[in-house]
């Protein structure tokens, strides 16, 4: 099992551009994540699916979207990138939300000039 | 809301030193406990948990006990050792109605030899 994957693992955007984070997992998990994690802020949830069809918006939903078309991959999407959104992004996946472990991926590194 | 407070670091130590990194934390009912741990340029691993008070999780030699009674989940090992560098985060989830994780802003410990 390769667990949770995420792609690309680095980027580098100019302002205005725009780009898509793939996540994939092969647990069969419902839940999905995705966190920006930026010093001294700890992890923010951005947005989170709770199966495959539904999102939900988290902590920081502004200047990204979200899709689960399919169950094993939770895409986030920025339509035009600012340098606030220069940052890690993590992913994660959870069987259900109540009590389990969230198993995240290794994290894309972006960066927004 | 729900929040989760841990010291700030970073944590300075030497090998075999006693660690202790504190974690508070304030949840709408009785909520599941968890340290994850993030080692340099990885994702975010699950260290221990504990889903009901006075449950101890342990794991690698770190333990930490869900205190109800003064809303804490401190960390603590014996001996640490210069692999254990890394960044701590605590975090919880309620046990029902909820399926997102709160995270502290995490604590770096650095371990010297």
């Amino acid at each position: 099992n390769a667990g949770v994957t995420q792609t690309p693992k680095f980027r580098v955007l100019k302002t205005g551009q725009s780009m898509t984070l793939l996540c994939a997992q092969d647990m069969n998990h419902e839940y999905m994540y995705w966190y920006r994690q930026d010093p001294g802020m700890g992890l923010r949830l951005i947005h989170y699916s709770v199966g495959e069809g539904t999102t939900a918006k988290g902590e920081v939903p502004d200047g990204y979207n979200v899709s689960r078309l399919k169950k094993q991959n939770f895409l986030l999407g920025l339509e035009s990138a600012a340098p606030s959104q220069t940052s890690v992004y993590f992913c994660a996946s959870t069987l259900s939300g109540s009590g389990n472990e969230q198993f995240f991926g290794p994290g894309t590194r972006l960066t927004v000039l | 809301g729900n929040s989760v407070t841990q010291m700030e670091g970073p944590v300075t130590l030497s090998e075999e030193a006693f660690l202790t990194i504190n974690c508070t934390y304030t949840a709408t009912g009785y909520p599941s406990l968890f340290w994850y741990v993030q080692y340099p340029g990885e994702g975010l691993q699950l260290l221990l948990k504990a889903t009901k008070a006075d449950d101890k999780g342990s794991n690698k030699g770190f333990e930490a006990t869900y205190r109800k009674e003064t809303t804490s989940f401190h960390l603590e090992k014996g001996s640490v050792q210069v692999s254990d560098s890394a960044v701590y985060f605590c975090a919880l989830i309620p046990n029902s109605g909820y399926s997102t994780l709160t995270f502290g802003k995490g604590t770096m410990l650095l371990v010297s030899p």
